[in-house]
């Protein structure tokens, strides 16, 4: 069965710093990656997607993800973050279509605290 | 832009009552999703649909059914709401990537 494990519940981050958030998952395919941002009393929005090809992906609000096969594991970074990052982030995998077809399965989620 | 629209964002129902969300999207994609999330367990898919009249369990279906009757609209059904049923529903559509709604807070009293 797949899996996401997202070991971090809450990271404190000051503003203007770097941030790393940590993704690993399970699935016996080739995996498509997603990460999703969520604020306060909103749905999901998509942050990047990883499919295939170059395994650095750029996603709006100019965060990265580097996909790492040999680690499982799909890390969301940024190299300065501003207060209006302060949200809940979902690191999510999919089937052979993306999850386009079958559904997705998300981490827990990580809660990001930015200190000013 | 895709647009995925919920019904109602916050909704209050009494335990027994039959409860529906209504979820519409304008992208003509053929499939949609409906999500719970809840606090520390992430999101659960309950249910999906490929195609109209067409349906799929998802992790937890257990007290909930749906209903797809147009390609654009996916309903999801709780038969007799109960307080467990208390949550956010999130619903997607794809064609490979899920875009999301606003989503829907249900209080069960």
């Amino acid at each position: 069965a797949q899996s996401v494990t997202q070991p971090d519940i809450h990271i404190t981050v000051s503003e203007g710093a770097s941030l790393e958030l940590r993704c690993n998952y399970s699935y016996g395919a080739t995996p498509y990656l997603f990460w999703y941002v969520q604020s306060p009393g909103q749905g999901l929005q998509l942050l990047l997607k990883y499919f295939s090809g170059d395994t650095l992906v750029q996603g709006i609000k100019g965060f990265e993800a580097e996909f790492k096969r040999s680690q499982s594991s799909f890390n969301l970074r940024k190299p300065s973050v501003h207060w209006s990052d302060a949200a809940e982030y979902f690191c999510a995998v999919g089937g052979y279509s993306g999850g386009g077809a079958d559904g997705l399965t998300f981490g827990k989620g990580t809660h990001l605290i930015i200190q000013p | 832009d895709v647009k995925v629209t919920q019904s109602s964002r916050y909704l209050v129902k009494r335990t027994g009552e039959k409860v529906f969300l209504e979820c519409v999207q304008d992208m003509d994609h053929e499939n949609m999703f409906w999500y719970r999330q809840d606090p520390g367990l992430g999101l659960r898919l309950i249910y999906f649909s490929y195609d109209v009249k067409m349906k799929e369990k998802g992790d937890i279906p257990e007290g909930y059914s749906v209903s797809r009757e147009k390609k654009e609209r996916f309903s999801l059904i709780l038969e007799s709401a109960s307080t467990n049923q208390t949550s956010m529903y999130l619903c997607a559509s794809s064609s490979e990537t899920q875009y999301f709604g606003p989503g829907t807070r249900l209080l069960v009293l």
